[in-house]
């Protein structure tokens, strides 16, 4: 059974760097199928596609916040990372990452999710 | 504003029929597949629908989707009080060099 769990600081200050990793157990991700993604739910609101990376290093990110986002991964590991620059409080959230997989771009779907860490923005 | 439209809350009694919609456009849930999550309160998003109207497994067959032109809805029969959850649709969307694109959720209440 494929597991998802992010790690990373609970508390950010504004203008500094939200770093955060994913830890994949279970499966690898270096299979061609899966895309490892960033979402984020700002509190009481909906669902926020960050971004995703294949194992490749094939990145897509979110038009609204490409200009701030990095998402690497290292497959040694088995952990994808994010890093959001510049962040307000506008960013505070909770973060999850998911597992993306299906036969074409466009049948895709996220089917295992982390159970999300609360990032706060506040000096 | 979200890219996917749906409707802020919906309601029913045990036992009923609940359908949530979500309105797209051509260049997502026209041209890809809508996939459902239930995300229970506190806990993180689970995939209940794929392809417009395939199942996990694990998924009880209660929950069905479907399509019709740039629409998806989810349907929920039999509900139960432990249906109660907030639903949201997602397609890929292919504007912009392609990019995922989430409706703004609905809120089922079972009365």
């Amino acid at each position: 059974q494929v597991q998802l769990q992010e790690s990373g600081p609970g508390l950010v200050k504004p203008s500094q760097t939200l770093s955060l990793t994913c830890s994949v157990s279970g499966g690898s991700m270096s299979s061609d199928s899966y895309y490892w993604n960033w979402i984020r739910q700002r509190p009481g609101k909906g669902l926020e596609w960050i971004g995703y990376i294949h194992h490749s290093g094939i990145t897509y990110y979110n038009p609204s916040l490409k200009s701030r986002v990095n998402i690497s991964v290292d497959t040694s590991k088995n952990q994808f990372s994010l890093k959001l620059r510049s962040v307000t409080a506008a960013d505070t959230a909770v973060y999850y990452c998911a597992r993306e997989s299906g036969p074409t771009v466009s049948s895709r779907s996220f089917d295992y999710w982390g159970q999300g860490i609360l990032v706060t923005v506040s000096s | 504003q979200s890219v996917l439209t749906q409707a802020p809350s919906a309601s029913g009694t045990p036992g009923q029929t609940v359908t949530i919609s979500c309105s797209g456009s051509s260049s997502n849930i026209g041209s890809n597949t809508a996939n459902w999550y239930q995300q229970l309160p506190g806990t993180a998003p689970k995939l209940l629908i794929y392809s417009h109207n395939q199942r996990p497994s694990g998924v009880p067959d209660r929950f069905s989707g479907s399509k019709s032109g740039t629409s998806a809805s989810l349907a929920i029969s039999g509900l139960q009080s432990e249906d109660e959850a907030d639903y949201y649709c997602a397609a890929w969307d292919d504007s912009l060099n392609g990019h995922w694109v989430f409706g703004g959720g609905t809120k089922l209440t079972v009365l």
